[in-house]
């Protein structure tokens, strides 16, 4: 099974709004990571976590928060967004490693900021 | 630092037209090569992989053979169906980042 699963899949949301996307995954890997998608572009990496400790901030704005509560689930947390902050997220994990690991996308969530 | 090119799109192709879509990198050591697609709405899906010289990775008829004397990982089928239409990344990973190409735009018309 190499499936990640990310919840909603859709989401609209106000610039005062607080939200959050969810990311699973039960493939046993203990890396996780969060990128961002705008249209016609690759994804930007954001966040990685390896073994439950945020290991890579890629200067992302304090609006959005991440969090890993176990090796199965990746939580960010929304808020205070930005119209410029719609994209696509996406969440991917990966066995942990020095390069090269293969990463496993989910489907993403559209996010779209009113 | 690293990096990878890819050919512009789009690229549109007849039904069972054959595909090349060209692939180079630069980096300083031998990273692990992918090719990942990308279906209108979805997250990015795996296709192949090759991790090291002269590796081919193959999946769903694709196939790219990591040539270290040229760089290069091109993806080639050799009859591409409607249901092939999404873009395509290369992708490199040499250390605990992906590096992405552009992304190339397959359409492939009836």
């Amino acid at each position: 099974d190499t499936e990640v699963t990310q919840t909603p899949k859709h989401l609209v949301m106000g610039m005062t709004n607080k939200k959050s996307l969810k990311c699973e995954q039960h493939m046993g890997h203990r890396a996780m990571y969060w990128y961002k998608q705008k249209a016609k572009k690759p994804p930007e990496l954001m966040f990685v976590y390896s073994y439950e400790k945020l290991s890579i901030n890629e200067s992302v704005p304090s609006r959005f928060s991440p969090e890993c509560p176990n090796s199965s689930l990746l939580n960010l947390h929304l808020h205070a967004l930005q119209p410029e902050d719609s994209a696509l997220y996406l969440c991917a994990s990966s066995h942990p490693g020095v390069g090269g690991e293969t990463q496993y996308f989910g489907p993403g969530t559209r996010l779209l900021v009113l | 630092g690293d990096s990878v090119t890819q050919m512009e799109g789009p690229v549109t192709l007849s039904e069972e037209a054959f595909l090349t879509i060209n692939c180079t990198y630069t980096a300083t050591g031998y990273p692990s090569l992918f090719w990942y697609v990308q279906y209108p709405g979805e997250g990015l899906q795996l296709l192949l992989k090759a991790t090291k010289a002269d590796d081919k990775g193959s999946n769903k008829g694709f196939e790219a053979t990591y040539r270290k004397e040229t760089t290069s990982f091109h993806l080639e089928k050799g009859s591409v169906q409607v249901s092939d239409s999404a873009v395509y990344f290369c992708v490199g990973g040499a250390t605990n980042k992906l590096i992405f190409g552009t992304g190339t735009l397959l359409a492939v018309q009836p």
